[in-house]
Parts: structure tokens; sequence; C-alpha cells
């Protein structure tokens, strides 16, 4: 079974700039959520989906970050415009429903210079 | 702020010997918990979890402790090996169905072979 697969691996921007992430889930995963983490931190939940609809994005910095999951499987993660301190990994985890373990992918490691 | 906790940021031990890992939460309403390991440029990777109407969960090398009362949470490692180095993560969540995990800072792990 393929596992979450992101994409870039890294990235490199300038402040101000816009990026975006690419998530793709576990087969058959209706649940997919965007953590954001920070060097020496724990995942911190940006935003989570299930299906094509938005469960808690109560901790997405909305004014900079949007998320989407059109179709109910891939979601996108952009940042715009991109700030010192949105250094971090951008981790996407799916499970199969609510309430359920986590599947991490490998993340995509954000430096903004 | 993060209701998740650990006692002890580092720890080392001896190739061979048992680990143990502390975690402390401070939400009486959580009634799910993951242990996550993640290595060095790497998503978390799940390792083992428990529900609040269990106290003990075993796995392959892999003990789970829970202490309701004083909302304490174990990892137990046997027969430390060098590939377990890491950093172990807890996380819970209040099992509503809609509530993300809520991650702790984590604890690194080495392993002196």
């Amino acid at each position: 079974e393929a596992g979450v697969a992101q994409s870039p691996r890294y990235k490199i921007i300038e402040k101000r700039q816009s990026v975006a992430f690419w998530c793709n889930p576990i087969s058959g995963h209706a649940t997919l959520y965007w953590y954001q983490q920070i060097l020496g931190q724990g995942p911190k939940l940006l935003i989570q989906f299930q299906n094509n609809g938005v469960v808690d994005d109560s901790q997405l910095p909305k004014d900079r970050f949007s998320a989407e999951r059109l179709k109910g499987v891939d979601s996108t993660l952009k940042i715009q415009p991109a700030k010192l301190e949105d250094s971090a990994v951008y981790l996407c985890a799916s499970s199969y429903s609510l309430d359920e373990k986590l599947f991490f992918g490998s993340g995509t490691q954000l430096s903004v210079l | 702020g993060e209701s998740v906790g650990l006692h002890l940021p580092t720890l080392s031990v001896q190739e061979g010997d048992n680990s143990i890992i502390n975690c402390a939460y401070s939400n009486s309403a959580s009634d799910y918990f993951i242990w996550y390991k993640q290595e060095s440029g790497k998503g978390p990777q799940f390792i083992i979890d428990i529900r609040s109407n269990m106290d003990k969960r075993q796995g392959q090398r892999v003990t789970v402790l829970l202490n309701k009362t004083v909302k304490h949470l174990s990892l137990q490692i046997a027969a430390t090996q060098p590939g377990d180095s890491a950093v172990y993560f807890c996380a819970e969540n209040t099992g509503s169905g809609n509530t993300p995990l809520v991650f702790g800072k984590g604890t690194r792990l080495s392993v002196i072979a």
C-alpha cells in the first residue's frame, strides 16, 4: 500500500514570495490533515478535511495560508505571502476516518530567506 | 496552549537495555493516545495507540501504559536497538470525531552502542 505522498521535498523562497505544497493521501482515506512542524517542536495542526469539507481550520493563519481539497482526494496548501517565521516542515497526514490513527508523509521542508 | 507534554527532552540508553519515555497530559477528556516515532528527515511514524478503556497495550517490543488517575502515558521499548534512535512524540485527542491530535514537544532517544 502506497503511503502519503508529498511534493516538493524541499523549497527555498524569499519572504513575501508565494509557495504551494501538494499532498496525495493514502487511497481510501477520507480525512486529510496539514501540520506545521517548527524545528525542535511537535507538529501543530493547520487544517483538517473530511472528504472535501473543512472540519477544523482554527489554527490556520487565514490572512496568508489557504488550503483546498476540491475532489476529496489530493490537497494543496498555499502560503502567500511567506514570512520568515513560516520556515518549517509542512506535513500532510491522512486517516481512514475521524478518530483513527494518522499516517504521515515525509513532509516539505520550507526555508524562507 | 498544548495539553500534552513530556517529562524528559532527551534520553540516552545502552543498546540492549529497556527504554521508558514518559508523557503527561492535562485534558481529562482525552480518550485516545498515540505514540509516534520520527527519524531525521522523515514524517512521524505510528508506533502504537491506546484508548482510555485500557491501561496497557503491547506491540512488538513496545508497550504503552496509560494511567488516567494521574494523566500519564508511557512508552516502553524492550531491548533498545540503534534503529530506535529517534524523537518520540505522544499525541492525544478527545475522540469526539472532529478534534485533531495534539502533539507534545517530543523526547529524543539516543541509543549508545
